[in-house]
């Protein structure tokens, strides 16, 4: 079936930026997405990316798209130790007419 | 604003129990789903549904079962829970395809079976 790769852990300091990298296999994905999950909380979406561009750009959040290399990649500039969370790469599976998820990268900001 | 409310919040169970988990939105959604995420397997989609009256198998859909009798309702039973069903349950829900239109998810119901 169609997957979604991430690293599972990122950690820098405070005013850093932090970069998180996702790979997905399915070639007829349309959206990608970035969510954000808090420690005991659900998840929520952050931002995402139509297929046919390059790039968006939503404050200090930057998502890059490389469609033929199948790579996304999220930006966080100046993070924050408020940052600290679980972010997923999620694209549309085709097969359940909903999301496949990656397994999550924590991002650990210390002061 | 009360948004994707799971009941409950926490539970165990025994091995052999039976429960159900109930998911509310209030945002009008057709499309509610329900996940589960376990350690190093992130999300993983048991079961869905794309309006009243329907409902459909997700990833991982054995021995759990849905139903959608009001639009604002979803319920993920356990017919006879396992240990294998400990994680973490997530309810979402969507306007419409999840395509373009972004997934709301409850704060999840961690469940524990003995």
């Amino acid at each position: 079936g169609e997957d979604v790769e991430q690293s599972l852990f990122l950690s820098v300091r405070e005013g850093d930026s932090s970069v998180i990298n996702c790979t997905y296999t399915d070639s007829s994905s349309t959206y990608l997405y970035w969510y954000k999950q808090e420690p005991g909380a659900g998840l929520q979406l952050l931002t995402y990316i139509f297929s046919n561009m390059d790039m968006k750009q939503d404050q200090r959040l930057t998502v890059l798209l490389n469609k033929k290399d199948k790579h996304l990649s999220l930006r966080i500039a100046d993070t924050q130790t408020g940052d600290s969370a679980i972010y997923f790469c999620a694209d549309w599976g085709s097969g359940y007419s909903t999301l496949t998820f990656g397994k999550g990268t924590m991002l650990l900001v210390s002061p | 604003n009360a948004g994707v409310t799971q009941t409950p919040k926490f539970r165990v169970l025994k091995t052999g129990q039976s429960m159900t988990l109930l998911c509310a939105q209030d945002m009008n959604h057709e499309y509610m789903y329900w996940y589960r995420q376990d350690p190093g397997m992130g999300l993983r989609l048991i079961h869905y549904s794309v309006g009243e009256g329907t409902t459909a198998k997700g990833e991982v859909p054995d021995g759990y079962n849905v139903s959608r009798l009001k639009k604002q309702n979803f319920l993920l039973g356990l017919e006879s829970a396992a240990p294998s069903q400990t994680s973490v349950y997530f309810c979402a829900s969507s306007y419409d395809s999840g395509e373009v239109q972004p997934q709301h998810f409850g704060d999840g119901t961690r469940l524990s079976i003995l």
